[in-house]
C-alpha cells in the first residue's frame, strides 16, 4: 500500500527557515515523481513542483521557482520542501502527492495528510 | 501556462439531484490529460477521474467525466450526502500543471 506521511504542523516567524518532509513507503521511491501542492487558507489548490527521486531532477511552477526548494533523500525515502526565509504569505497547508504512474505527465493519485505551516510574528 | 476556469463557483443542490460541473481550459489539454479531485473539509484531495473520463479505483459509478480539447465536465448522477464537497479539475499534460479554482457543491 502506498503511503505518504508528512511531518507535523509548524509555527514559524517571518525570516526563519523551514524544511518539511514527506515519508514514502509501499513502492519504489526512486521510480516515481513526487510533488507538492499548496493550499492557502480558504483557497484552492496550487501545483508547486515535482521531483524525481531517482536523480533529484526537480521542476517548479514559475510561481514558486526561486521561492522554495524541493529535494529528496533516497536513503530514507523522503521528499522535502524547504524555505530559506519564510514570509507571512507562506502560511498554508502543504500536501505532498505521488502520481498514479511512473511517467512525467501524470495525475496525483496518492496524497499525504498535509502539513500546516503558519508564519506569524 | 494553461488556465482552468471552473463553473459555477457554487452549486446548491439537494441529495438525489444531478450535479454538472464544468472546467474550461485556456488552451487545448493534450491527450485529455485532465483529472478531477474531491476535497471534503479538513481532508486531503482525493482523485476521482483521470484521463478526462476514467474513474479512479474505488470511485462510485455515479461519478463520470467527459470532454476533450478545452471543455470538460464532471457529472454526479445522484448526489449522496458525502458528495457535498469542493471539486477541482487539473490538467497534467503540460508544464506547469495547473488546477482550476474549484466548485463547491453545497446542500440546498
Amino acid at each position: 500500500e502506498v503511503q505518504l506521511v508528512q511531518s507535523g504542523a509548524e509555527v514559524k516567524k517571518p525570516g526563519e527557515s523551514l524544511k518539511i518532509s514527506c515519508k514514502s513507503s509501499g513502492y519504489s521511491f526512486t521510480t516515481y515523481w513526487i510533488g507538492w501542492v499548496r493550499q492557502m487558507p480558504g483557497k484552492g489548490l496550487e501545483w508547486m513542483g515535482i521531483i524525481y527521486p531517482g536523480d533529484s531532477d526537480a521542476r517548479y511552477s514559475p510561481s514558486f521557482q526561486g521561492q522554495v526548494t524541493i529535494s529528496a533523500d533516497k536513503s530514507v525515502t523522503t521528499a522535502y520542501l524547504q524555505w530559506s526565509s519564510l514570509k507571512a504569505s507562506d502560511t498554508a497547508m502543504y500536501y505532498c502527492a505521488r502520481p498514479g504512474g511512473s511517467g512525467f505527465y501524470e495525475y496525483f493519485h496518492h496524497w499525504g495528510q498535509g502539513t500546516l505551516v503558519t508564519v506569524s510574528s | 501556462e494553461i488556465v482552468l476556469t471552473q463553473s459555477p463557483g457554487t452549486l446548491s443542490l439537494s441529495p438525489g439531484e444531478r450535479a454538472t460541473l464544468s472546467c474550461r481550459a485556456s488552451q487545448t489539454v493534450s491527450s485529455s490529460y485532465l483529472a478531477w479531485y474531491q476535497q471534503r473539509p479538513g481532508q486531503a484531495p482525493r482523485l476521482l477521474i483521470y484521463g478526462a473520463s476514467s474513474r479512479a479505483t474505488g470511485i462510485p459509478d455515479r461519478f463520470s467525466g467527459s470532454g476533450s480539447g478545452t471543455d470538460f465536465t464532471l457529472t454526479i448522477s445522484r448526489l449522496e450526502p458525502e458528495d457535498f464537497a469542493v471539486y477541482y479539475c487539473q490538467q497534467y499534460g503540460s508544464s506547469p500543471r495547473t488546477f482550476g479554482q474549484g466548485t463547491k457543491v453545497e446542500i440546498k
